[in-house]
């Protein structure tokens, strides 16, 4: 059953600490995406990628990192220097190799992190 | 800059009511359009979209969507909501082959 796959699905974080979330995706899909989602604002973009080896910033890149050196996998960072990263974070894809276009997007279900 | 506002935050109904969800966009262009829902303890997934043709369309149990491009808009309705509508929406918009942006989402309360 095709999907994408978010580990794990909570996660505490000590203050100072990195953390990596993991995101899988069975889908064939060529881009893949990494949302915050907070209470109120919606779902906001912090990286993308369109092929592998390649990535960008979304609107709130800072304090987080990504890699992309397989095309099922986009593991997303958050480092120390993210000042607010308690929220629930969300993985998706989408097939289209131009990135948003009008293909929709597949989400995983999401992994919430909160700081100790 | 391309932004959508949901101006519905919370809505609370009763079974049965009819629904309409606010979905305004700022963006010129040609555009595509997505309503998401997210059940609660579930992922997002979508309900419709719209690309081009006729602008209302019909989605995922018995929602539908009507894109009137003069007044930049994409209302979300079902005239008749059941206790398992109870999720938050979200709209979407993609314009320009630009990144996707989401609004703020509307969280749908039913009553049994």
């Amino acid at each position: 059953d095709g999907g994408i796959t978010q580990s794990p699905k909570y996660l505490f974080r000590k203050e100072g600490q990195n953390v990596t979330l993991s995101c899988e995706q069975n889908l064939n899909h060529d881009a893949m995406y990494w949302y915050r989602q907070d209470p109120g604002q919606g779902l906001r973009l912090i990286y993308y990628s369109q092929i592998v080896n390649d990535f960008q910033k979304g609107d709130i890149a800072e304090g987080y990192s990504v890699s992309r050196e397989k095309k099922e996998s986009f593991p997303l960072t958050v480092t120390s220097a993210q000042k607010n990263p308690t929220a629930f974070y969300l993985c998706a894809s989408s097939p289209n190799k131009r990135g948003y276009s009008n293909q929709p997007q597949h989400f995983g279900d999401g992994t919430r992190l909160s700081i100790l | 800059a391309q932004s959508v506002s949901q101006h519905n935050h919370h809505v609370i109904l009763s079974e049965a009511a009819s629904l309409e969800l606010g979905c305004n966009y700022s963006y010129g262009g040609t555009v595509n359009l997505f309503w998401y829902v997210q059940y609660p303890g579930q992922h997002l997934q979508l309900l419709l979209k719209y690309f081009s043709g006729d602008p209302l369309v019909k989605g995922i149990k018995g929602f539908e969507a009507e894109f009137i491009k003069s007044k930049f808009s994409f209302n979300l309705r079902k005239p008749s909501v059941q206790w398992s509508d109870t999720a938050e929406y979200f709209c979407a918009v993609n314009a320009g082959f630009q990144k996707l942006v989401f609004g703020t989402g509307t969280r749908l309360l039913v009553s049994p």
